[in-house]
């Protein structure tokens, strides 16, 4: 079995401060992760992913999340957010070999100008 | 094109019709997904389907059902619907690197 807890519901940050986006995840087996992005009344997009390799991942838009195995976590970062980050972020698991993707309940980010 | 194409966007409908969201894919792929948003819930899993033959229940499949009818279409169909099946629902593709959404459709049921 598998979960992902977002503690966060929401979290509301000036323009240009830094943020973090909090996601620990539980699974008894190697997990892939991901983060996953919504926008006012849109689909879901992918931020960034975990797969294997280098535990820092990147992505084009300025967020990076860390894959760190011992306190089972993949927070979301970025260094100096703007209006356009207002979304819904959603942080997920699948484990290796597992077909389901979980999702944790998501974090609604608010940039206060 | 968008790579996964989900129709209709956005239904009312009422209680105790049935209804049907599809699902049509040009990725090749040949795992798809149906998932359903609620606020405050994020996504869960209705079905899935490896391929035209295999077909999953995923956490919340009870008052749904779905059809593979070729690789690219994946549809799921509501046969009595219920207020509390009012939700955005969205379906996937996934390959080895990872799933790609469709822009989801948002069903009401009045």
């Amino acid at each position: 079995a598998q979960s992902v807890t977002q503690l966060d519901s929401q979290v509301p940050v000036f323009e240009e401060a830094p943020v973090e986006l909090r996601c620990n995840y539980s699974s008894s087996v190697s997990v892939y992760l991901f983060w996953y992005v919504q926008y006012p009344n849109q689909g879901l997009q992918l931020l960034l992913k975990y797969l294997s390799g280098s535990t820092l991942v990147e992505s084009i838009n300025g967020f990076e999340a860390e894959f760190n195995k011992s306190q089972t976590s993949f927070h979301l970062r970025k260094p100096s957010v703007h209006i356009s980050d207002t979304a819904e972020y959603f942080c997920a698991v699948s484990g290796v070999g597992n077909e389901k993707l979980t999702f944790g309940t998501g974090t609604r980010l608010t940039i206060i100008p | 094109d968008a790579d996964v194409t989900q129709t209709p966007r956005n239904r009312i409908t009422k209680t105790g019709k049935r209804i049907m969201l599809e699902c049509s894919q040009t990725k090749g792929h040949d795992r798809m997904y149906w998932y359903r948003q609620d606020p405050g819930l994020g996504l869960r899993l209705i079905y899935y389907s490896f391929d035209v033959k295999d077909i999953n229940k995923g956490e919340i499949s009870d008052g749904y059902s779905v059809s593979r009818q070729a690789q690219a279409k994946f549809s799921l169909s509501l046969e009595s619907a219920i207020p509390n099946q009012t939700a955005l629902y969205f379906c996937a593709t996934r390959d080895v690197l990872g799933y790609t959404f469709g822009s989801g459709t948002r069903l009401t049921v009045v």
